[in-house]
């Protein structure tokens, strides 16, 4: 089972724009974590926000969540193409199990 | 590399013949679980255990999968009968279960072709 909806399904943009892609989820969390896999391995943690934070930081990584709308996002600035992933959120659903969503597939083009 | 490390990387089957994977945690990690992921979705939870613990299984998952991880240490994922809709990558991860590192390490997966 996927709990969560990324949004959107695939995205295309120029090397040095920004990328933003969301997360909607079901069930109360006590935290959301956002993953990158490159083709064909295994995903790879970027970031975590807990249920009390509403806005994280990490280099070019910024995360929002807001838990009235069970809704997060990722922006990535200044893109790579070494950025060209899939990007998937995760939420444990208040338990030590970890449900992930169905993924933003973006492409850097540079 | 994570530190987490599954074997084979690849596995090709027929019909009916039974597969079992490997995966190999981190060290000191308590939790490690099994996700199944297919082209195009997200990775779908099958089970996890605490130490040698099954804690939680997928209700999804037929009684044709099972999963062992004796002592606590290295696990095992075994598939009977395959059925080509078991065509898949198999992820393992794991953490330490101490609250404030919650982040799971991958392994690079088992890529499962049932012809």
């Amino acid at each position: 089972s996927q709990q969560g909806e990324e949004d959107p399904q695939a995205l295309s943009i120029q090397e040095g724009e920004n990328a933003t892609m969301n997360c909607s989820y079901k069930t109360s969390i006590n935290n959301l974590q956002w993953y990158r896999q490159n083709s064909g391995r295994g995903l790879v943690h970027l970031i975590l926000i807990r249920s009390n934070e509403r806005e994280k930081h990490s280099g070019r990584l910024r995360v929002t969540l807001d838990t009235s709308k069970k809704s997060s996002s990722l922006l990535i600035t200044a893109s790579r193409a070494a950025d060209t992933a899939s990007y998937f959120c995760a939420t444990d659903e208040g338990t030590y199990k970890y449900i992930f969503g169905t993924g933003t597939r973006l492409k850097v083009l540079a | 590399d994570t530190g987490v490390s599954q074997d084979p990387r690849h596995k090709i089957t027929k019909r009916g013949q039974n597969v079992t994977f490997r995966c190999d945690p981190i060290s000191e990690h308590n939790r490690l679980y099994w996700y199944r992921q297919t082209l195009g979705q997200g990775p779908e939870f099958l089970t996890y255990f605490q130490n040698e613990a099954q804690l939680e299984k997928s209700r999804l998952l037929s009684d044709r999968f099972s999963a062992e991880r004796p002592k606590g240490s290295f696990s095992t994922l075994e598939i009977q009968r395959t059925e080509q809709g078991d065509s898949a990558m198999y992820l393992c991860a794991s953490r330490r279960m101490d609250g404030n590192n919650e982040k799971l390490f991958f392994g690079s997966g088992t890529q499962l072709s049932v012809l």
